[in-house]
């Protein structure tokens, strides 16, 4: 069935250094991947999102990858700020599935000043 | 404007209730899906309600079921109410226009704890 693995579960950075968390998804029709942070507490906010036909999306300090060959997209964090600490989710979804969303299972993130 | 907004926040049921959860969506949005989100499963989807019909549906037992109103609020319910059934409920809202997929925009929760 729909899947998407999400890895590392946890990461821990420094203030300023940069952050990459990975998702691989199973469904080859799936063309659009949002990702989604969660502080302590709070709602599920979108970040940045991205669909099949671009290969690359950026936003100031945040930027994500889809290859859809290999079936991989990925977020990176620039700069990284102690504000940027919460729980970072992929997500993956279809076309004539456009309300669904299959979420990876979260990462983390933990910035040290 | 205003965003979505989930009612009760929170909620202490014991095994065998059931209950309703409500979660208005953002103005003019038609599209309202719902997520369970546990430590252990992580966010979930359950059901996707556009023009009130279920437009999808996840991996879960028949005691979940839902609905959508006329002015696009919609409803959940679990009833026989489990153990398991303890999470953090989460509404999301998005415009749904044909052919795509939208930002969907989510609500702060309810959070179930069946006791």
């Amino acid at each position: 069935g729909e899947n998407v693995e999400q890895h590392p579960s946890t990461l821990s950075v420094q203030e300023g250094d940069s952050a990459v968390i990975k998702c691989t998804y199973s469904d080859s029709a799936s063309n659009y991947f949002p990702w989604y942070k969660q502080e302590l507490g709070k709602r599920p906010q979108l970040i940045i999102d991205i669909r099949s036909n671009v290969g690359e999306k950026k936003d100031q300090r945040i930027a994500v990858t889809l290859n859809k060959t290999a079936k991989h997209f990925s977020l990176h964090i620039t700069e990284t700020q102690p504000e940027d600490s919460a729980v970072y989710f992929c997500a993956a979804s279809k076309s004539n599935q456009g309300g669904k969303l299959i979420f990876g299972q979260g990462t983390e993130l933990s910035v040290k000043p | 404007k205003a965003g979505v907004t989930q009612t009760p926040r929170y909620l202490i049921k014991t095994r065998g209730q059931q209950v309703t959860l409500s979660c208005s969506p953002i103005s003019g949005h038609r599209s309202v899906s719902w997520y369970q989100q546990t430590p252990g499963q992580g966010l979930q989807f359950l059901f996707e309600y556009f023009s009130e019909t279920q437009r999808n549906k996840g991996n879960f037992p028949g005691r979940f079921s839902g609905r959508q109103f006329s002015n696009s609020r919609s409803e959940m319910n679990v009833s026989t109410l489990e153990l398991g059934d303890s999470a953090l409920y989460l509404c999301a809202s998005s415009l749904r226009l044909a052919g795509g997929q939208e930002t969907q925009y989510f609500g702060p929760g309810t959070r179930l704890l069946v006791l």
